[in-house]
């Protein structure tokens, strides 16, 4: 079983609210990633974090923003929440390195009014 | 990064062995070949994953072609529970920060 946690697990939210998605992990992971996926589709890479004080962007595109300012936490915040942010949101973590598995939250399903 | 080609779906008989293909062509040295699945509303669940050896683990197995341009992940007998989409990723460093590049997978479908 993964020690990595979601909250919240769903969100309703109206447009221009901010919003905290909340990512921890107790594994001690030096890596921390947030990927979006569409219902339906593929996940796509929006942020990710080599440690802490580390964050980068993704592959895809996102007003979102994160911080790392603690090893085994990894928020993500939407300033303003609009309608084209609903969608899921899965936290995952690793140890460093290609042979290492990565172990996924159980996602945030947002949907903004 | 390094592609990967799976069957867009495929089915299974409950209790039967299933075997997931996948093709990795312009693979390099240093990438290793992971698996994960996600089932419907989940996030993606870790299966297997390898260099250049078999590797078996209470899940699956999972064959790596000597060349190592494709491989196959082996259910020995699957159950309705591993209905899912499955992934094959190579995972390397030259990926954003070691991330996962998920395509669209194999959908297995496990009938009674």
């Amino acid at each position: 079983e993964a020690d990595i946690y979601q909250t919240p697990r769903y969100l309703v939210i109206g447009t221009g609210k901010k919003i905290t998605l909340e990512c921890s992990q107790t594994m001690g992971h030096d890596k921390m990633y947030w990927y979006q996926q569409d219902p339906g589709m593929e996940l796509h890479l929006i942020h990710y974090s080599y440690g802490v004080n580390s964050t980068e962007k993704g592959d895809l595109s996102s007003e979102s923003t994160v911080s790392r300012i603690r090893t085994e936490h990894f928020p993500l915040t939407l300033e303003s929440a609009r309608p084209s942010h609903t969608s899921q949101y899965l936290c995952a973590s690793s140890l460093r390195g290609s042979a290492y598995e990565q172990y996924f939250g159980p996602g945030t399903r947002l949907t903004v009014t | 990064d390094a592609k990967t080609t799976q069957p867009n779906s495929m089915e299974s008989n409950e209790e039967e062995p299933v075997h997931l293909p996948c093709n990795h062509s312009t693979i390099s040295g240093t990438d290793y070949i992971h698996w994960y699945r996600q089932l419907p509303s989940q996030g993606p669940e870790y299966v297997i994953h390898g260099l250049t050896s078999n590797v078996n683990n209470r899940m699956a197995s999972l064959a790596i072609a000597e060349d190592r341009k494709s491989s196959t992940l082996i259910l020995h007998r699957a159950t309705l529970r591993d209905a899912a989409v499955y992934y094959c990723i190579l995972k390397s460093g030259s990926n954003s920060g070691y991330a996962l590049n998920f395509g669209k997978g194999t959908s297995l479908l496990v009938t009674p």
